[in-house]
């Protein structure tokens, strides 16, 4: 069974700072999905990494796969506050990337 | 285009009520998913489908049907509704393989009560 676990839950940082977001999956996957939900609102797509070592970046935000260590990350540089959200990562159960199971979210809060 | 839609946004229903949540795509996509958001928690996947007239269960597929007669639409029926329903949905479509990212575009979803 697929399982896909995030970790932090919660954090919270202050504007300006640096900071990590870690993905874990249990079984080999190909492909990856970062996800970001405003509260009360749909997911928008932030990145999709397709094999290992891939790295993709916009604006302040990170994202990369290490398909070896089932493991992807997403990166914060110099927080702002409008990043605040929360964060899902997604693990297709075939390689095409269908049939997503979700990690548990990590709920940002960026404070000025 | 209008992307992925749903409706009702708000809806309340009594226990054993049945209803059908509705999806529509207007973006030609192969794949089509339904899936459930319970509070401070990730989406679980429900059923999906990969293209019209073929349909499969997800991860928690009991208390509800899915039927896809058209590329389009993809609606979701709840058969007797139960307080553990009480969620928001979401549907979503992909491109399938025809997509080199096979990305999952979300509607707005679906937000439910049960009592």
């Amino acid at each position: 069974e697929l399982k896909v676990e995030q970790n932090p839950l919660f954090l919270s940082m202050q504007e300006g700072k640096n900071y990590t977001i870690y993905c874990n999956y249990s079984t080999t996957s190909d492909r990856l999905y970062w996800y970001r939900q405003d509260p009360g609102k749909s997911l928008e797509s932030l990145f999709v990494l397709l094999s290992n070592g891939a790295v993709k970046q916009e604006g302040r935000l990170m994202a990369s796969l290490d398909t070896k260590a089932r493991l992807s990350t997403l990166h914060i540089t110099a927080a702002v506050h409008d990043l605040s959200a929360t964060y899902f990562c997604a693990v297709g159960k075939d390689n095409a990337g269908n049939m997503l199971t979700f990690g548990g979210g990590t709920r940002l809060m960026v404070k000025p | 285009n209008a992307g992925v839609t749903q409706t009702p946004k708000f809806q309340v229903l009594k226990t054993g009520q049945s209803m059908t949540l509705q999806c529509a795509q207007d973006m030609n996509h192969e794949y089509m998913s339904w899936y459930r958001q319970d509070p401070g928690m990730g989406l679980r996947l429900i059923h999906y489908s990969v293209g019209a007239g073929i349909t499969d269960q997800g991860e928690v597929p009991n208390g509800y049907n899915v039927s896809r007669s058209t590329t389009e639409d993809f609606p979701l029926r709840l058969l007797s509704a139960a307080p553990s329903q009480t969620s928001v949905y979401f549907c979503a479509s992909s491109p399938g393989p025809s997509g080199p990212y096979n990305e999952q575009f979300f509607g707005p979803g679906t937000r439910l009560t049960v009592l």
